[in-house]
């Protein structure tokens, strides 16, 4: 079965340095979000991208994040300047358009990067 | 605002038991409600999903029970399994977006 995969599985940086999380979005896909999960508590919604640009944005995704597809493959998510309370799971997941079904889109999340900023 | 409201946050069944998970949201334009079982260390990943014209879906062992007028739905694991123990996460959509997620309940099924 097709995945979301996501580099690296654990990173760990400076309070106050650039970080970039890498996501290899399933092939067919066209939508692209990032989430985040602070241990211990719910997943919640970053950005969604779709035609190289953001289409929605959480009150979370302020100017110290931005969001890339450098390629035909890669999704990113830059950190510009990490901060203690940006030490979380980030969960990247894509999905296609199409017919909608009770799968949804085919929307899969990858297995997430855990940041941890020291 | 929380758009979606989970309940139990831990819930202890016994092996061969039924486990309830309680969801209620707010938002009457959302129109997709997946439940999601995650593993530590593991991303989200869907485990049934239901849409508002349905009261009930089921797959296998898992059934989602919808009510629209109540703005609640329940996912019910009939002969709990030590396997399914995990976190379990139920969310709401409009449109296929972005997902509102509950604050998940930690499934642990004893044997």
């Amino acid at each position: 079965e097709p995945e979301v995969t996501q580099t690296p599985s654990h990173q760990v940086t400076q309070m106050g340095q650039e970080v970039i999380l890498r996501c290899v979005p399933i092939s067919n896909h066209l939508y692209f979000y990032w989430y985040r999960q602070i241990l211990g508590q719910k997943v919640e919604f970053l950005v969604s991208f779709y035609n190289n640009e953001i289409s929605e944005k959480s009150e979370i995704f302020d100017d110290q994040f931005s969001v890339e597809r450098p390629d035909g493959s890669n999704f990113t998510l830059k950190i510009r300047s990490t901060k203690l309370e940006d030490s979380a799971m980030y969960f990247c997941a894509s999905s296609r358009p199409g017919t909608a079904s009770d799968r949804g889109y085919g929307y899969t999340f990858g297995s997430g990067t855990r940041l941890t900023v020291v | 605002q929380q758009q979606v409201k989970q309940s139990p946050q831990s819930l202890i069944v016994q092996k061969g038991g039924i486990s309830i998970i309680n969801c209620a949201y707010e938002n009457t334009a959302f129109d997709y409600f997946p439940w999601y079982q995650q593993f530590p260390g593991k991303g989200p990943a869907l485990l049934i999903a239901i849409r508002p014209d349905v009261s009930e879906k089921k797959e296998g062992r898992f059934t989602i029970s919808f009510n629209k007028s109540a703005k609640q739905f329940s996912l019910h694991i009939m002969d709990s399994q030590p396997g399914d123990s995990a976190t379990y996460f139920c969310a709401a959509s409009k449109h296929l977006n972005k997902f509102y997620f509950g604050s998940g309940t930690k499934l642990n099924v004893k044997p």
